[in-house]
């Protein structure tokens, strides 16, 4: 692994279902982060994590949830899906030491909700 | 509230120079970036100002003006695979990003 994975690379799921996003990170950053991106906004953080163990939620939290058991992995759960959760959903991760603020992405997962 | 703005679409010659402005209200500031976005990728990052001043790195450059909460993107020696999104994005006191919607740049030959 090099950088940020996500899995699936897209999916096509039926409302009501449970759906968990996958997100592995192998630069030992400490802050990670999921978003999703509709057309014509801009990227909209869903949940936050700046350390293992810790959590917190962003812009649009409901409907979402995470966990943070470890530094390298954060799962992004749907628990009951919706049609407005369609959307493209990218995982981030930024190191909290050194003077790089930077934020690097993985390639996204596109999600259909009927 | 915070509020990042920047114009949704701009054309541009193969060649030629193209400057991206955006505009910034934020609750703290922790430096602005910028980061480029290909259709259907994920963004990449571009740069990163924190103090008023020019950043230049090869034919792009960043510009920051914080009393104005002001930014903008210079791309010189337009090339057809800079036709992307540009996405500015303001980190704020918690070390959170802010984004833009991204400037659409389309690049004619």
């Amino acid at each position: 692994i090099a950088g940020i994975t996500q899995a699936p690379t897209s999916q096509i799921l039926a409302a009501g279902r449970r759906m968990t996003l996958r997100c592995t990170q192998d630069m030992r950053h400490n802050a990670m982060y999921w978003y999703r991106q509709d057309l014509g906004l801009g990227l909209r953080l869903i949940h936050y994590s700046n350390t293992a163990g810790t959590t917190g939620k962003g812009e649009v939290p409901d409907g979402y949830s995470v966990s943070r058991a470890n530094t390298d992995d954060f799962p992004l759960t749907l628990a009951s899906a919706v049609p407005s959760q369609t959307s493209v959903y990218f995982c981030a991760s930024r190191p909290t030491s050194g003077s790089s603020n930077e934020q690097f992405f993985g390639p996204g997962t596109r999600l259909t909700v009927l | 509230g915070q509020n990042i703005d920047q114009p949704t679409e701009m054309t541009a010659t193969e060649g030629a120079i193209v400057q991206i402005n955006c505009t910034y209200q934020t609750s703290g500031f922790n430096g602005l970036f910028w980061y480029q976005q290909h259709a259907g990728e994920a963004p990449t990052f571009l740069s990163y100002n924190v103090l008023d001043g020019l950043e230049e790195k090869g034919r792009f450059s960043s510009f920051l003006s914080r009393s104005k909460g002001y930014s903008y993107l210079l791309l010189k020696e337009l090339q057809m695979k800079d036709s992307a999104s540009y996405l500015c994005a303001v980190m704020d006191s918690n070390y959170q990003l802010i984004w833009g919607a991204g400037t659409k740049l389309i690049i004619k030959p």
